[in-house]
């Protein structure tokens, strides 16, 4: 199957500071990515969707000018988490997919923590 | 909208045990189903999927139909292994442009084998 690739996989940062995350897919294009964020023993929730070369796609009650989506090129997806603090922490997993309908391949995700 | 049931958890089974994990959707379209596992610390692995009614997604043993009439795509294994423990999520991808074909996510199913 297609590979998907996150950096890093873990992240500790002190409260006020931006972290980025990367996303990348490695054997295919992506039209298409997502970023989701997971709390422990819980489901994913779908914080923005993000198409090459357009601004992002944010879900209800997600920041964006908070959680900052760039999808430069067909295999890379960033997101930047800006002033981050300590509610900020939790898991945070990209997937990519070529195109609608498409299965989505997921990262290995990111943790974050924020003290 | 659209939206995933799954069987709640946690599930026990022992080694060798049959495995049924139940899922119902709800689709303004006609979406894709999947079935995803996430390994603890990881991000999330496709299992299987299926792309039309009637159809049986499979892999590593596991096996889903896609049942068009009574909306479900139930999983299951005959004879589980204390590797399978995992979580186990049922999603669908809406194929119309107009949902920009995101995904939606059930809450997941603890798995637990026990050898």
């Amino acid at each position: 199957g297609a590979v998907v690739s996150q950096h890093p996989s873990w992240v500790i940062c002190k409260s006020g500071t931006s972290v980025k995350i990367e996303c990348r897919s490695l054997d295919f294009q992506a039209t298409t990515m997502f970023w989701y964020r997971q709390f422990p023993k819980q489901s994913l929730m779908l914080m923005a969707t993000s198409n090459e070369g357009s601004k992002a796609t944010y879900e209800q009650g997600v920041e964006k000018d908070k959680f900052l989506i760039n999808h430069a090129s067909l295999t890379l997806s960033t997101l930047t988490v800006t002033s981050a603090h300590p509610e900020d922490s939790s898991f945070y997993i990209c997937s990519a997919r070529s195109r609608v309908g498409e299965t989505q391949y997921f990262g290995p995700g990111t943790r974050l923590l924020v003290l | 909208g659209n939206s995933v049931t799954q069987m709640e958890g946690p599930v026990t089974l022992s080694e060798e045990a049959f495995l049924t994990i139940n899922c119902t959707y709800t689709a303004t379209g006609y979406p894709s189903l999947f079935w995803y596992v996430q390994y603890p610390g990881e991000g999330l692995q496709l299992l299987l999927k299926a792309t039309k009614a009637d159809d049986k997604g499979s892999n590593k043993g596991f096996e889903a139909t896609y049942r068009k009439e009574t909306t479900s795509f139930h999983l299951e294994k005959g004879s589980v292994q204390v590797s399978d423990s995992a979580v186990y999520f049922c999603a669908l991808s809406d194929r119309s442009n107009t949902n920009a074909g995101k995904s939606t996510f059930g809450d997941g199913t603890t798995l637990t084998v026990k050898p």
